[in-house]
């Protein structure tokens, strides 16, 4: 069956660059038509898209994270790494990775990895 | 960027009730619009996709409907189990967007 399961640090300093990882299981990063997004909740907060990748490599952003955001694969190891730069508390929240297609919107999603960033 | 606007906020009902909640996008996103509940500490899962494709294994009480810039999604009888905020996601253009959410409580 498909999974997915974030992972990464819990606490982060201010300006550090966080680094987070999605494995996944039950589907292709490649010879699939799914790609997968990460999509971050501030405690309380409402959900936010922040990126995606397809199989070919092409990527996808937030407009107003692009600059500090990075994402890729790594498809023999089944991972998608996402990369924030430059974090702020602001950035405290849980992030999720989801799999998706733009006919199916996100169908499964991992249970969330919570980050909190203080000095 | 597409902006979802999701009204209302939140709401208060009572088991049985019929319920609709509304999200406007900015433009016309044709119907690649999903629909996601969320209950606390969980993850989101999704109810409704392509605006009105019901997702297997959800209660047909959930319905969704719209295309181009309005959608809603309806529960018919609420049940215990439906307290939760929802959330709608376009999924035609990137970036994609969410809405702001929709927290239904028991009245």
């Amino acid at each position: 069956q498909v999974t997915l399961k974030e992972s990464g640090p819990v606490l982060v300093k201010p300006t550090e660059t966080l680094t987070l990882t999605c494995t996944v299981s039950g589907f292709s990063l490649i010879k699939t038509r799914m790609g997968v997004s990460w999509i971050r909740q501030p405690p309380g907060k409402a959900l936010e898209w922040l990126a995606h990748i397809f199989p070919n490599d092409e990527e996808s952003y937030s407009t107003s994270l692009k600059s500090r955001l990075s994402i890729s694969k790594d498809a023999s190891k089944s991972q998608v790494v996402l990369t924030v730069t430059n974090v702020d508390p602001v950035d405290t929240g849980t992030y999720y990775c989801a799999r998706g297609h733009y006919d199916e919107a996100l169908d499964y999603w991992g249970q969330g990895t919570l980050v909190t960033v203080s000095s | 960027d597409i902006q979802m606007t999701q009204s209302p906020s939140s709401l208060s009902a009572s088991v049985g009730d019929r319920v609709t909640i509304t999200c406007r996008a900015s433009q016309g996103i044709r119907n690649d619009l999903g629909w996601y509940q969320q209950k606390p500490g969980k993850a989101p899962e999704r109810l409704i996709y392509g605006a009105s494709s019901l997702q297997s294994g959800v209660p047909s009480r959930f319905s969704g409907s719209g295309s181009g810039t309005e959608f809603t999604l309806t529960i018919s009888s609420l049940q215990p189990e439906d307290f939760a905020t929802y959330y709608c996601l376009q999924h035609g253009t990137y970036p994609w967007t969410f809405g702001q959410g929709t927290k239904v409580e028991i009245k």
